[in-house]
C-alpha cells in the first residue's frame, strides 16, 4: 500500500518556464514532508521540505506548497534550468519514525 | 566529511548466496534507513533504525535482516539472495525528529545488487 504517490513519471518543461510537480498522500498522521533530487548514479539529496504547521515553504528558485486537506503537496520550480533536469522524490514522515517516498517524477528541462 | 558511505558499491550474487551490505555515516545521526530502488516503484523501505540497538520493519522486510550495533554502522543481510531481490539499495542518516521537526536524510551512492 503506497502511502506516498506521485501520479506523473515524468514532465518535460522548457529552460525558463515553471515546473510544478505533484505529490498525493494518503496517511493522515504524516505531518513532515520532504522532497528529494536524484541524478543518475547517486544517491538523492535533500531539496526542500515542509511541516504540516505551513502551507508553503520556500528556497530560492523552489517553492513547496501543502493543501492538509487535499492531502496533496506540489513542487514548484521558478525559473526551470537545464541543470534542474533529475528525478524528483516526494518523502513523507510521521514525525517521529519512517519515511516514505514516491515513486518519483523524471523532470526534463529542454534548453 | 564523508558523510554516508555503503559498501560494496557492486555485487553479483547467486541465487541462495548470503551477504551483507554496510552502511557507515559519521555525522552522529540516530536514524538509519535501508531503502530499495526499483523501476516504476521509487525507493521503498525495508528496515530502519531510530538508534543504537534498535531497529524496526518498512514497507518491504521479507528477505532482509538488519542490525544496528553501533551508532555508526547499519548493517542489511540477505541471508539467501533471490532474484527478485536484484534493486539498487540506498542507505541513509538523519537527525530524525529534533526541535520540533524533522530533518532531512543523507543518502550514500547505492549498492546495485544482481542476483542471478
Amino acid at each position: 500500500d503506497q502511502q506516498v504517490k506521485q501520479n506523473s513519471p515524468s514532465l518535460s518543461v522548457q529552460e525558463g518556464r515553471i515546473s510544478i510537480l505533484n505529490c498525493d498522500y494518503t496517511n493522515s498522521m504524516f505531518d513532515y514532508f520532504l522532497w528529494y533530487k536524484k541524478y543518475p548514479a547517486e544517491g538523492p539529496t535533500f531539496l526542500i521540505s515542509i511541516s504540516s504547521i505551513k502551507d508553503k515553504n520556500e528556497d530560492g528558485r523552489f517553492t513547496v506548497f501543502l493543501n492538509k486537506s487535499a492531502k496533496h503537496l506540489s513542487l514548484h520550480i521558478v525559473p526551470s534550468q537545464p541543470g534542474d533536469s533529475a528525478v524528483y522524490f516526494c518523502a513523507a514522515s510521521d514525525g517521529g519514525n519512517d519515511m516514505r517516498f514516491g515513486a518519483g517524477t523524471r523532470l526534463t528541462v529542454k534548453p | 566529511n564523508a558523510g554516508v558511505t555503503q559498501t560494496p558499491k557492486f555485487r553479483v550474487l547467486k541465487t541462495g548466496q548470503s551477504m551483507t551490505l554496510l552502511c557507515a555515516q559519521d555525522m552522529n545521526h540516530e536514524y538509519m534507513y535501508w531503502y530499495r530502488q526499483d523501476p516504476g516503484m521509487g525507493l521503498r523501505l525495508i528496515h530502519y533504525s531510530v538508534g543504537e540497538g534498535t531497529t524496526a520493519k518498512g514497507e518491504v522486510p521479507d528477505g532482509y535482516n538488519v542490525s544496528r550495533l553501533k551508532k555508526q554502522n547499519f548493517l542489511l543481510g540477505l541471508e539467501s539472495a533471490a532474484p527478485s531481490q536484484t534493486s539498487v539499495y540506498f542507505c541513509a542518516s538523519s537527525y530524525g525528529a529534533r526541535a520540533g521537526s524533522f530533518t532531512e536524510a543523507f543518502f550514500g551512492q547505492g549498492t546495485r545488487l544482481t542476483v542471478v
